[in-house]
């Protein structure tokens, strides 16, 4: 079974730009969740889908940030305009309908390093 | 609000000894989930052990143990018989089950030396 997987790895932008991150969750798994490690801080939650609904998005920073998880399938997160305070790494992680054996158990997948210029 | 505190930032042991990382949190809750994961260097982060409140029993997976003081609000990992591929980043998180996001601690970087 394949686990989580993002896309890209890396990514160098520069202040102004505009950067989208891809997460594809396990195969069958209701829930997705956005978080964020900014350098030397805590890992912070930013978003949970059910789904293709949003479940709880109290995390967000502000408005620069857009996910989407269009047909309940893979998401996308979208920082525009990017600022300096964005750079961290972003982990996305899913988790079985809730309910389920194990739905209380998030998969991670590596994380997508961002860096900000 | 909840909070999650783990007050070791680096820690090292030797291989084949055994070493404990601390993990403290704070909630009102009575029913949550606590949860140890691990991000070894460069690699995704993994699930070692989770823990559910309302049981007594610690949990336990092979070499990876649990304190679970609920009283105390305490939740240390004891790893026994240390090996070099446990050098990892180990983070301490809580989960209350009806809000599902996991609340994470600062994480703790351990060192196995051989």
């Amino acid at each position: 079974e394949a686990g989580v997987t993002q896309f890209p790895s890396h990514s160098v932008i520069e202040k102004g730009q505009t950067v989208t991150l891809r997460c594809d969750p396990i195969s069958g798994h209701d829930n997705l969740y956005w978080y964020r490690r900014v350098m030397g801080k805590e890992i912070k939650f930013l978003l949970h889908f059910v789904k293709e609904s949003k479940q709880d998005e109290s995390g967000m920073p502000n408005n620069r940030f857009l996910a989407e998880r269009t047909g309940g399938t893979y998401s996308t997160l979208k920082v525009q305009p990017a600022e300096l305070e964005d750079s961290g790494v972003y982990f996305c992680a899913s988790s079985p309908h809730t309910g389920t054996s194990g739905s209380h158990t998030q998969y991670f997948g590596p994380g997508t390093r961002l860096t900000v210029l | 609000a909840q909070t999650v505190t783990q007050s070791q930032p680096e820690m090292s042991v030797q291989e084949a000894e055994t070493v404990t990382l601390s993990c403290t949190y704070d909630t009102s809750e009575n029913n949550y989930y606590l949860f140890w994961y691990k991000q070894p260097p460069s690699r995704q982060m993994i699930l070692v052990i989770r823990q559910e409140a309302y049981k007594q029993q610690n949990a336990t997976e092979n070499r990876f143990s649990v304190n679970f003081q609920k009283a105390a609000k305490s939740f240390s990992l004891k790893i026994s018989d240390s090996q070099l591929g446990d050098t990892a980043m180990y983070f301490c998180a809580f989960m209350k089950p009806s809000r599902s996001k996991l609340i994470f601690g600062q994480g703790t970087t351990l060192q196995v030396k051989p």
